[in-house]
């Protein structure tokens, strides 16, 4: 079974500084994804990673997937308060169809 | 509709109770899934189906669990005998095929008294 590790599982940033969360995934996983959670809100989806060495960007958000190292990152440049979300990323491995999340990071960014 | 749609978005149920929980998936897609999420943390899956074929359902924490996807399109998760630790939030996603990203429901926030 895919099992996800997320880290840092907390993040308080400064306003315009860079900041990175890493997502470690224990068995092959054929795609990555990163989603967005805001209070008592849904899921929105960011990215999905879907090959080896696949650098995704969006606004300030940059993603990427490693696949021989079983890493992915989410990037932050120049952080701002709207980006103030809980982080999950999630992976799916070959032989199953289900996503499996990591614990999230509850990413905080203050002034 | 434009989105995933689940109902009813809050449910209070007496322990002992049975639910039902409802996911409207966006329209043409294949693939649907349910996820349970307690406060702070991730979503843990539950099942998966791929049109009315439920291909996995090793997420469901018991026997009390049920789910269906009768046509192909709108699915139903049954939960009886609520117990309180089956407080939580319920999301259902979909996705085109299993290769496409999922797109989540607003979620179900069911608390057992």
């Amino acid at each position: 079974e895919l099992k996800v590790e997320q880290n840092p599982l907390f993040l308080s940033m400064q306003e315009e500084k860079n900041y990175t969360i890493y997502c470690n995934y224990s068995t092959t996983s054929d795609r990555l994804y990163w989603y967005r959670q805001d209070p008592g809100k849904s899921l929105e989806s960011l990215f999905v990673l879907l090959s080896n060495g696949a650098v995704k960007q969006e606004g300030r958000l940059m993603a990427s997937l490693d696949t021989k190292a079983r890493l992915s990152t989410l990037h932050i440049t120049a952080a701002v308060h709207d980006l103030s979300a809980t982080y999950f990323c999630a992976g799916t491995s070959y032989n199953n169809n289900d996503m499996r999340f990591g614990a999230g990071t509850r990413l905080t960014v203050k002034p | 509709g434009a989105g995933v749609s689940q109902s009813p978005r809050y449910k209070v149920a007496k322990r002992g109770q049975d639910v039902a929980l409802r996911c409207d998936p966006i329209s043409g897609h294949v693939s649907l899934f349910w996820y349970q999420q307690a406060l702070g943390q991730g979503p843990e899956f539950l099942t998966y189906f791929q049109n009315e074929a439920q291909l996995d359902k090793s997420g469901l924490p018991s026997d009390r669990f049920f789910a269906e996807r009768p046509e192909g399109s709108v699915s139903t998760l049954k939960i009886q005998r609520t117990q309180q630790e089956d407080s939580a939030v319920y999301l259902c996603a979909s996705s085109l095929d299993r290769t496409t990203e999922a797109f989540f429901g607003q979620g179900t926030r069911l608390t057992v008294v």
